[in-house]
């Protein structure tokens, strides 16, 4: 059982460049989201999106997009890395968005650093 | 400004005793508390949850208690095992807001 795959999972890049995180999930949930994590401080929400077909701005979507491509698939794009995007990236998912959102499930993590 | 506060960045715990975290937070609106766990090189799992209408939820060896009126809750972990060594993080949601706010964690050292 996969649960939530992410890929690359890390990942070297120079300042302005960009590229795609990857992730897929395989228990047919409806709601899925990308977190970063820095150093002493807790996750962040960047975006989510609450069902196929829709996607809003979390805490910190500053200089990200994502895309919702199917049920299963949703995808972070970085168009211009930064420096200060240098982070652990996380991909989770869940049944639900609204209300409680339960349990959520998280993939293994991509890290990457921005020179 | 944080608001879910995990105080301590790191607790060792002797094999077999209890372990205590604890989480503190601002927003009077959170109504649903969650506990994850993490190892290294690996996401967070799920580990309990606790409703605000409520004050204690047990799992097996875990227990989180709710104090509403201190803003406070803990998780317990007993008797602590090897293998619970790991980063805990404690989440909060308000009603029907989709986001989790999480505090920053703490390392959880189990000593043989």
């Amino acid at each position: 059982n996969a649960g939530v795959t992410q890929t690359p999972k890390f990942q070297v890049l120079k300042t302005g460049q960009s590229m795609t995180l990857q992730c897929a999930q395989d228990m047919n949930h409806n709601s899925m989201y990308w977190y970063r994590q820095d150093p002493g401080m807790g996750l962040r929400l960047i975006y989510y999106s609450a069902s196929e077909g829709t996607t809003d701005k979390g805490e910190v979507p500053n200089g990200y997009n994502v895309s919702r491509l199917n049920k299963r698939e949703f995808s972070l794009r970085l168009e211009s890395a930064a420096p200060s995007q240098t982070s652990v990236y996380f991909c989770a998912s869940s049944e639900r968005a609204r209300g409680n959102t339960g349990e959520l499930f998280f993939g293994e993590g991509s890290r990457l650093t921005v020179l | 400004d944080q608001q879910v506060k995990q105080n301590s960045p790191s607790l060792s715990v002797q094999e077999g005793r209890i372990s205590i975290l604890n989480c503190d937070y601002t927003n009077s609106m959170f109504d649903y508390f969650l506990w994850y766990k993490k190892y290294p090189a690996e996401g967070p799992t799920f580990l309990i949850s606790i409703s605000s209408i409520k004050d204690k939820n047990e799992d097996g060896r875990f227990t989180v208690f709710l104090n509403k009126s201190a803003k406070h809750l803990s998780l317990h972990i007993v008797p602590s095992q090897p293998g619970d060594s790991a980063v805990y993080f404690c989440a909060a949601s308000e009603g029907s807001n989709y986001q989790l706010i999480w505090g920053a964690g703490t390392k959880l050292i189990i000593k043989p």
